[in-house]
């Protein structure tokens, strides 16, 4: 089955440093896959995503993301975040794995920027 | 509406009873999804429904959980001889169509006493 790993449980960051949250997902076929991010109290919210073409997507808020299929990779970036950006971040997959309509969660990261 | 809707925000019942979560789609959405979160996971699937029929139940943890969507649009969620394991946000979200971007709603907390 389909599944997705998140490497970092809790990231903590000063302002304007770098982030880079990594994903990785099992299955070797064609995905889709997302990225969500929860806010403090609010819902889940699509920040970005990937379906074909180019594998450096860009998102909203300055963020992007890089798929590279060799590694099942789908690492989160943004160069300089924000106390703004305080929240905790979902890798999702979509398709493969025998189940093509599932979409499946890493267990998040939780972001903490301090100001 | 505009966005998936989800009723109650909060549900507290006792051990033993039966609960309904309801879910309201975005308009049109053909796929829903049901997912469950418990604090310091990400979203668990449960089950997703292409109109009127469950695509993929695979998630449902147990027979005491069953799901419905008889239209093809509101969906209920159904839990029965409820346990404190079950207290956790349901998370709804619905999609266009299959393998698209869905959209979540704000959840129902259901805490089991």
């Amino acid at each position: 089955a389909q599944s997705v790993s998140q490497h970092n449980h809790h990231v903590i960051l000063s302002e304007a440093a770098s982030l880079e949250l990594g994903c990785n997902y099992s299955y070797g076929g064609t995905v889709n896959l997302f990225w969500y991010v929860q806010y403090p109290g609010q819902h889940l919210q699509l920040l970005l995503k990937y379906f074909s073409g180019d594998p450096l997507v860009k998102g909203i808020k300055g963020f992007e993301a890089e798929f590279i299929k060799s590694k099942f990779s789908f690492n989160l970036r943004k160069p300089s975040v924000q106390w703004s950006d305080t929240a905790e971040y979902f890798c999702a997959v979509i398709g493969g794995g025998g189940s093509q309509g599932n979409l499946i969660f890493g267990k998040g990261t939780k972001l903490s920027v301090k100001p | 509406g505009a966005g998936v809707s989800q009723t109650p925000s909060n549900k507290v019942t006792e051990k033993g009873k039966y609960v309904e979560l309801r879910c309201d789609p975005i308009s049109g959405h053909t796929a829903l999804y049901w997912y469950r979160q418990s604090l310091g996971q990400g979203p668990e699937f449960l089950i997703y429904f292409q109109g009127t029929g469950a695509a993929d139940d695979s998630g449902l943890p147990n027979d005491r959980f069953f799901a419905v969507r008889p239209e093809g649009s509101v969906s209920t969620l159904k839990i029965q001889r409820t346990e404190r394991g079950d207290s956790a946000v349901y998370l709804c979200a619905s999609s266009s169509t299959v393998l698209t971007e869905a959209f979540f709603g704000q959840g129902t907390r259901l805490t089991v006493v």
